[in-house]
C-alpha cells in the first residue's frame, strides 16, 4: 500500500530564511505523482508543486522547490525566502495508482506546521 | 471567475440526523472528490467519481453517501450512520485524464465545516 511520511508535525522559520519540510513516501509503482499542498488558517487546499516520478529535474515554481531524492523515496518542500503569509500547514500527497487504471486520487501525509516569525 | 463553492460553510447536525453538504464546480472538470479532515491530520478519502452517474468509495466511505446526476454537482450526504461526522469536509476535482493522468492536480473547494451537538 501507498503511504506519505511527514515526520515534522510543526515547524519555525524566521522570516526571509528558507526552510525545508520533510517528505518521504513508500511506494512500489513505477510511475507516480509527488504534490505539495499549503492550507492556510481558512482552510482552502492550495496547489504548489507537483514531481512527476520520471521527471530528471526537480520541480520549481517560483520561491518553491522540491528536492527529490528518488532512491531515498523523499520529496522536500523547499521554500525560499519565507514571508509571513508562508504561515500554514503544508502537505505531501502522492497521486495513487489503482490496478490498471489512473483514478485521480491522491493519498495525504498527516502535514506540518510551518510558523514564519517577524 | 471558476472554481468549487462548498456550502453551507458551518453546519451544525443533531445526532441521529442526516445532513447533505453542497459542491458545485464550474471547471469543466470530469472528476470529483470528497476528503474529511479531523484535527491536526491529513485528509482522508470518502468517495470519488470519475463521470456522471458514477462513484467509487474511497477508504472512509461508511455512513457516507454521494451522487453524480451532473457534471457540476457531487453532493454528500452525512448520514446518522456515520458514528463520528463532526470533521471538515473538502470537495475537490480535476481534469480526468485516465491513465496518462500525470498531473492530476486537484482543485480543492473552502471547505464545510460540520459539528454534530
Amino acid at each position: 500500500a501507498q503511504k506519505i511520511t511527514q515526520t515534522q508535525p510543526g515547524m519555525f522559520v524566521q522570516e526571509k530564511e528558507a526552510v525545508t519540510l520533510d517528505c518521504t513516501y513508500d511506494t512500489s509503482d513505477q510511475s507516480y505523482g509527488l504534490f505539495w499542498y499549503k492550507q492556510p488558517s481558512s482552510g482552502e487546499m492550495i496547489f504548489l508543486i507537483y514531481q512527476g516520478s520520471y521527471d530528471e529535474q526537480n520541480a520549481t515554481e517560483g520561491r518553491y522547490s522540491l528536492n527529490f531524492q528518488k532512491a531515498r523515496k523523499s520529496a522536500n518542500l523547499v521554500i525560499s525566502a519565507s514571508q509571513l503569509g508562508d504561515s500554514a500547514m503544508y502537505f505531501c500527497a502522492m497521486r495513487e495508482d489503482d490496478g490498471s487504471s489512473n483514478t485521480g486520487k491522491l493519498i495525504f501525509g498527516q502535514g506540518t506546521t510551518l510558523q514564519v516569525k517577524p | 471567475d471558476g472554481g468549487i463553492t462548498q456550502s453551507p460553510k458551518y453546519l451544525f447536525r443533531k445526532e441521529g440526523q442526516n445532513v447533505t453538504l453542497s459542491c458545485e464546480q464550474n471547471l469543466n472538470h470530469d472528476a470529483m472528490y470528497w476528503y474529511r479532515q479531523d484535527p491536526g491530520q491529513g485528509l482522508r478519502l470518502i468517495y470519488y467519481s470519475q463521470i456522471v452517474n458514477d462513484f467509487q468509495k474511497g477508504d472512509i466511505a461508511e455512513g457516507y453517501s454521494v451522487s453524480r446526476e451532473k457534471k457540476e454537482s457531487f453532493p454528500l450526504t452525512v448520514t446518522s450512520a456515520q458514528k463520528n461526522p463532526t470533521a471538515f469536509y473538502l470537495c475537490a476535482s480535476s481534469v480526468w485524464m485516465g491513465v496518462l493522468a500525470g498531473a492530476n492536480v486537484l482543485t480543492f473547494g473552502a471547505g464545510s465545516r460540520l459539528t454534530v451537538l
